[in-house]
């Protein structure tokens, strides 16, 4: 969905290092999510936010942290790499108005090697 | 605490055929329930959802669902394959009062011309 952008698209990366991945969102929506996607393991969730002043944590945020720089954009960072965190990250938004259809951005790889 | 199953990794359908898709679900209250669809190199696009009322919900794409509450399930049903409908599927659940959406492992669809 082009309303939800992510960057980088693609990100290879080494261990122990520190990377942001990016999310910007133009649909005026409150909510913003993290989640991660394995094979075979689906979507799970890494934080969310329903504000600016909201931050929560979701199923799996250790090793993460994120940023909520504004309505429209939510960060976030791998403090120090690992390589079971390869994966691919997805940004995802909703109005939380409308329950619950979540928009989702293209999705950044990640490679940690 | 909520999950959601979807017990087939992978479904094989010829086109033309009728396609399932299972999902069922476990929350201590009444859920909202959802399907997403992933297309190669893309993020989740929203399908169809349960929130109240009529038990068949009629989504994107000419796929529909039903809710059976008995059974706790969700499936998602199409009277006629296309090839184009070669993807990977996810059903979600929201407990009614949980700020959280639970997405199931996946299932990926094969159409066989």
């Amino acid at each position: 969905d082009a309303d939800v952008t992510q960057t980088p698209r693609n990100r290879i990366t080494k261990t122990g290092k520190r990377i942001m991945l990016e999310c910007s969102q133009t649909k005026g929506h409150d909510r913003m999510y993290w989640y991660r996607q394995d094979p075979g393991l689906g979507l799970r969730l890494i934080y969310y936010s329903f504000d600016v002043k909201d931050i929560n944590k979701g199923e799996i945020s250790d090793g993460y942290s994120v940023s909520r720089q504004a309505q429209a954009k939510f960060s976030l960072s791998l403090e120090s790499a690992i390589p079971n965190q390869t994966a691919l990250y997805f940004c995802a938004t909703s109005d939380g108005t409308k329950l619950e259809t979540q928009y989702f951005g293209p999705g950044t790889r990640l490679l940690v090697l | 605490a909520q999950s959601v199953a979807q017990p087939e990794d992978q479904v094989n359908v010829a086109e033309g055929n009728p396609l399932t898709v299972k999902c069922t679900y476990s929350v201590s209250g009444n859920p909202y329930l959802f399907w997403y669809v992933q297309y190669p190199n893309r993020g989740l696009q929203f399908l169809l959802k349960y929130i109240t009322g009529d038990n068949l919900v009629k989504g994107s794409y000419g796929f529909e669902a039903e809710f059976n509450k008995s059974q706790t399930s969700f499936h998602l049903k199409k009277p006629s394959a296309l090839v184009s409908d070669s993807a990977l599927y996810f059903c979600a659940v929201r407990e009614r009062g949980d700020d959280k959406i639970i997405f199931g492992k996946g299932t990926r669809l094969h159409i066989l011309p």
